[in-house]
């Protein structure tokens, strides 16, 4: 069975500074699909980034990057230039290729944004 | 677009109650699926399903049935509440095959006494 892991329950960081937000997951797989998403208090699970694990690119979206190492099984978020509305839980989920929404999270980090 | 539509919002329950939480999603999406979110823990799988009639097991399935009789709706029924039911639930919609998003309702609390 697969295994997402989040190490940091919480995280901190300054507005308009940079953060990491590791991830760490376990499959015998080699072809799959790895996600950040975001929950504000809302509750509403919001995509923020996909990463296929074929692609040896690492995926962007405006201020969020992934650094993908398929290798050490490693896919942590980095947030540049932080924003209060960046606050949330973010989860980091692992899917197997065509597998539709049969989703294994992690446990989730706290990402706290300081004024 | 009402996308993924979960009612009710909240709910409480008393032990030994019944239930149906539904779930309706208006994108034509062939897989339809259900998680539990408790504190300190990412969502888990509890149900889910590719298509009209066909229904499978996820990592929780105790305590919980399913059925898809259309393919807009799945509803999530408890059958006899357990306080260790207490959880926030969301239902989730996608398209089947490799480039697929999956889309999420609003949640569902839920709270056994």
């Amino acid at each position: 069975a697969q295994t997402v892991t989040q190490s940091q329950p919480e995280m901190s960081v300054q507005e308009a500074e940079t953060v990491t937000l590791s991830c760490t997951y376990d499959t015998s797989e080699s072809d799959y699909y790895l996600f950040w998403y975001k929950q504000p208090p809302s509750r509403q699970m919001i995509l923020v980034i996909r990463q296929e694990a074929y692609k040896q690119q690492n995926a962007t979206e405006n201020r969020f990057s992934v650094n993908f190492q398929k290798a050490a099984k490693s896919f942590s978020l980095k947030i540049s230039d932080s924003q209060l509305g960046d606050a949330a839980m973010y989860f980091c989920a692992y899917r197997p290729e065509n597998a539709g929404n049969m989703l294994t999270f992690g446990g989730g980090t706290r990402l706290m944004v300081k004024p | 677009n009402a996308g993924v539509t979960q009612t009710p919002k909240f709910q409480v329950l008393k032990t030994g109650q019944s239930m149906t939480l539904q779930c309706a999603q208006d994108m034509n999406h062939e897989y339809m699926s259900w998680y539990r979110q408790d504190p300190g823990m990412g969502l888990r799988l509890i149900h889910y399903s590719v298509g009209a009639g066909i229904t499978d097991q996820g990592e929780v399935p105790n305590g919980y049935n399913v059925s898809r009789s259309t393919t807009e709706d799945f509803p999530l029924r408890l059958l006899s509440a357990a306080p260790s039911q207490t959880s926030v639930y969301f239902c989730a919609s996608s398209y089947l095959g490799q480039d697929t998003e999956a889309f999420f309702g609003q949640g569902t609390r839920l709270t056994v006494v």
